[in-house]
């Protein structure tokens, strides 16, 4: 019954390979996240996509590249990977609780993580 | 940048006493948030706080607001070792397309 789910839990490669990391959530969520936490355990957004629209994109480099391609799935594609791209990174997703009657939450769920490390 | 941040970086405490962790932020905010982080796991939410709100509680968990001081503090009673973890705090604007800005963390350890 697991909502966010990311594959694979660690990933361990060469400096300039291409890789993907993969994320599913089953909440039903229309909007989904990536967040990157360095060796400090500080975490910052990387990106959002609400209904496979990109949202929110952080000044991240362009060698990562989401692609939503359902709004249950927003998969991380890294290319050229460098040392400091070694991290942990999550994927997250929240739903719009309503309007009419309910509260607007931001609350974000969030799997259990991706560690990169990159050699 | 970065929005929160937190003190103590680290707290270390007995079974059954009390944690109090502070956040401080710098922009206006619809809500604050806590989420807790176990080891090499990824973020559970905890609870929420609006700025309207005070105070709000959860079980063990109390957290104040104060948004003339942009600050937080999540208070842990009678803590037990389970609650040893990292507690993040995370601001919101309220909408859900919208990111959170997080905190630093406060990394707690709970003696037995």
């Amino acid at each position: 019954d697991t909502a966010v789910s990311q594959t694979p839990k660690y990933l361990v490669t060469q400096m300039g390979n291409d890789k993907s990391i993969k994320c599913e959530q089953n909440l039903g969520h229309d909007t989904m996240y990536w967040y990157k936490q360095d060796s400090k355990k500080f975490l910052k957004i990387m990106f959002s996509y609400n209904n496979k629209e990109l949202i929110i994109n952080e000044t991240v480099p362009n060698r990562f590249s989401p692609k939503s391609p359902d709004k249950a799935h927003l998969n991380l594609h890294i290319n050229s990977l460098e040392l400091g791209d070694s991290a942990v990174y999550f994927c997250a997703s929240s739903q719009e609780l309503g309007i009419s009657g309910g509260e607007i939450s931001d609350t974000q769920y969030f799997g259990p993580g991706t560690r990169l490390t990159v050699l | 940048s970065q929005q929160g941040e937190e003190d103590p970086q680290a707290l270390s405490i007995q079974e059954g006493e009390n944690a109090t962790m502070n956040c401080s932020y710098k922009t206006s905010i619809n809500n604050l948030q806590w989420y807790r982080q176990n080891s090499g796991r990824g973020l559970v939410h905890l609870i929420l706080i609006r700025s309207n709100e005070r105070e709000k509680h959860s079980g063990r968990l109390r957290v104040t607001l104060d948004t003339s001081k942009k600050s937080s503090s999540l208070l842990i009673t009678a803590s037990r070792a389970a609650d040893t973890a990292s507690y993040f705090c995370a601001t919101g604007r309220g909408y859900n397309t919208d990111k959170l800005i997080f905190g630093t963390g406060t990394r707690l350890q709970v003696f037995p």
